[in-house]
């Protein structure tokens, strides 16, 4: 099977634009999770959806949105960039059991 | 809450040393317990898991045991190699969505040949 993956995986912007990230679980997964990793917060949960819906929720701004579609691929987009959201967003799927797969990562610079 | 204590790196070690990382929870329920790996520039591995109390986990060389009396769920490995050297997590998440996966702050493993 395919692992998780992310696109792109580099990215730069600057102050105030917006940005959408995308991430494609492994097949037959339907759940998937996004995290934002930093030197300062380490790995913190941001949202999880399943099945096209908001499962889970973490404890960041309104700016931070995602959604999944009925493939289950999911998009995370973040409006409105601070240099604060300089980090490298991690995708994970998971199945039936609670294991979670991650990608890659996208890594975002905010300048 | 749910929390996930690790101890704190780096840890530094040589070649074929004895290695022990710490970790400990806090949660209600009864959550399955990961260790992931992640080397540089590279997104999270799943190293190894267990999900009830007393089982072992193993992968690579690597154990750990969930315990439930101390709560603790604490990485093993008998002899480390230089590519061992990454940062390591301890994370939490029960099945059935209501729980939202718990990360330890990560420990970084540095080993010298």
């Amino acid at each position: 099977k395919a692992g998780v993956t992310q696109t792109p995986r580099y990215l730069i912007k600057t102050r105030g634009q917006q940005v959408t990230l995308s991430c494609s679980p492994i097949s037959g997964h339907r759940s998937v999770s996004w995290y934002q990793q930093t030197p300062g917060q380490g790995l913190q949960f941001l949202f999880e959806y399943f099945s096209e819906t908001q499962r889970n929720k973490g404890n960041f701004p309104g700016r931070f949105s995602g959604r999944q579609f009925s493939n289950s691929r999911s998009e995370m987009n973040v409006s409105t960039l601070e240099l604060g959201d300089s980090a490298l967003y991690l995708c994970a799927s998971s199945g039936q059991a609670d294991t979670q797969y991650f990608g890659p990562g996208t890594r975002l610079t905010v300048l | 809450g749910n929390s996930v204590t690790q101890m704190e790196g780096p840890v530094t070690l040589s070649e074929e040393a004895f290695l022990t990382i710490n970790c400990t929870y806090t949660a209600t329920g009864y959550p399955s317990l990961f260790w992931y790996v992640q080397y540089p520039g590279e997104g999270l591995q799943l190293l190894l898991k267990a999900t009830k109390a007393d089982d072992k986990g193993s992968n690579k060389g690597f154990e750990a045991t969930y315990r439930k009396e101390t709560t603790s769920f604490h990485l093993e490995k008998g002899s480390v190699q230089v590519s061992d050297s990454a940062v390591y997590f301890c994370a939490l998440r029960r099945s059935g969505g209501s729980y939202i996966p718990t990360f330890g702050r990560g420990t970084s493993l540095i080993v010298h040949p």
